[in-house]
């Protein structure tokens, strides 16, 4: 059973635009949230990471926006460029004590931003 | 550079074999994990070891084990080995602490023929 959902499964932006990923999960128990960007050939990277505590965090061109209500967050790709052209995964982790920071992952979405 | 050091980066074997994968953590870091991404499966945890001892497991099948040695590097063994364990293997490190990033290699990629 796939703990975090990601949508859309590939999205292709033009140079300049604003890219959206966006990630549900279930589980109440997360309480810590990054994005992997991932190159080919490459492990995934961590972009940034937000904790429910706050709705949105900024770092540059990133933005993670939290809704804990709804129990989804996204990640906008502002004014994004062909270099951000890679895969994005969400991911979701439970506080120590359960499962020791084990990263639950999205499916993945592939960005493509044409010049 | 994450400076988490993983090889071999490419390893081609044959049905029935056993391998070992190795990972070398960042510096300072006591937490290793390991996960596998696949197409079918896309990235999924296996498991965790922090200072030596086995912490978390997720779904790593009974022909798969792995340890962490004393210096901290860990190794990945995949035993009687079937064409789907065809995949990508992730290390990735941690410092101790809640929901510290963890930092990832660049895979093993691993292809049964």
């Amino acid at each position: 059973q796939q703990q975090v959902k990601q949508s859309p499964q590939s999205l292709i932006v033009q140079k300049g635009g604003i890219s959206i990923i966006n990630c549900a999960y279930e589980n109440t128990a997360f309480d810590y949230f990054p994005w992997y960007q991932q190159f080919p050939g490459k492990g995934p990277a961590l972009l940034i990471a937000i904790r429910p505590d706050v709705s949105e965090k900024k770092e540059g061109r990133f933005t993670i926006s939290f809704n804990k209500s709804a129990k989804q967050f996204s990640l906008h790709i502002m004014d994004s460029q062909p270099g951000d052209s890679a895969t994005y995964f969400c991911a979701a982790s439970k506080p120590r004590g359960s499962t020791l920071g084990r990263l639950y992952f999205g499916r993945g979405t592939q960005l493509t931003v044409w010049p | 550079d994450s400076g988490v050091t993983q090889t071999p980066k490419h390893l081609i074997t044959a049905t029935g074999q056993r391998v070992t994968l190795r990972c070398s953590p960042r510096s300072g870091d006591l937490s290793v994990y390991w996960y596998q991404q696949s197409l079918d499966q896309g990235l999924q945890f296996l498991i965790q070891y922090y200072n030596g001892e086995e912490r978390a497991k997720g779904n790593i099948l009974e022909r798969f084990s792995a340890q962490q040695f004393p210096d901290l590097h860990s190794e990945l063994n995949l035993s009687s080995l079937e064409l789907g364990d065809s995949a990508l293997y992730f290390c990735a490190s941690s410092v101790v602490g809640d929901n510290q990033p963890q930092h990832f290699g660049d895979g093993t990629r691993l292809s049964i023929l």
